[in-house]
């Protein structure tokens, strides 16, 4: 299977506690992307790289949670003392470039229950 | 702010028939409007998108129409199957970055 992968799959951490989780794209994509989807919504946009550049950063994005993605290839996001309301499906998405178009390959999710 | 909605949030459709899930959305700058699939446990799925300077777009069993006067995007799928049965979320972009989602409309195929 050369779709994107997450890893992991679930994590239940207690609040307080740091995450990190992790997204290999599709080979060869330059573009990641990181959402978040709670339940009965659409995803939330919170950043995206080109190659190992962070271009943008969504104010939902607070000061907890950093992203990398440090050879242009597999991104971690990590998330620093975890709140309840952090719990949320995590997203990564890829693209292939400028000229792709809007379509984005999204992988499985990571599952984020804070307790 | 930028916001991408949807008219109904779920939708019935017996087997065979033709469904239609509409989509209101706000931003005018944005260059694509797209529609994802999305299954229990699943990622979104891409289905078809169409950028803002056409008002159709047709793809396999779908149809993506695009009212850019009154910000109205909807999807048709033609012949609904049981495969079909998933949340469907509209979403607009501009230069394939930052992509904007709507809540989503649950589509339930009846055999």
């Amino acid at each position: 299977d050369t779709g994107v992968s997450q890893d992991p799959r679930h994590k239940i951490t207690k609040r307080g506690q740091n995450v990190t989780f992790r997204c290999d794209p599709i080979s060869e994509h330059n573009r990641l992307y990181w959402y978040r989807q709670t339940l009965g919504q659409g995803p939330e946009f919170l950043t995206y790289f080109q190659n190992e550049a962070q271009l943008e950063k969504s104010r939902l994005l607070s000061d907890r949670f950093s992203a990398e993605r440090p050879k242009g290839s597999f991104s971690t996001l990590e998330i620093q003392r975890t709140e309840q309301g952090d719990s949320a499906m995590y997203l990564c998405a890829s693209s292939p470039g400028p000229s792709s178009g809007s379509e984005q390959y999204f992988g499985p999710g990571t599952r984020l229950t804070v307790t | 702010g930028e916001s991408v909605g949807l008219h109904l949030p779920t939708l019935s459709v017996q087997e065979g028939d033709n469904s239609i899930i509409n989509c209101a959305y706000s931003n005018s700058a944005s260059d694509y409007f797209i529609w994802y699939k999305q299954e229990s446990g699943k990622g979104p799925q891409f289905i078809i998108d169409i950028r803002s300077n056409m008002d159709k777009r047709q793809g396999q069993r779908v149809t993506v129409l695009l009212n850019k006067t009154v910000k109205h995007l909807s999807l048709q799928i033609a012949a609904t199957q049981p495969g079909d049965s998933a949340v469907y979320f509209c979403a607009e972009s501009s230069g394939g970055f930052k992509t904007i989602f709507g809540a989503g409309t649950r589509l339930f195929v009846k055999a």
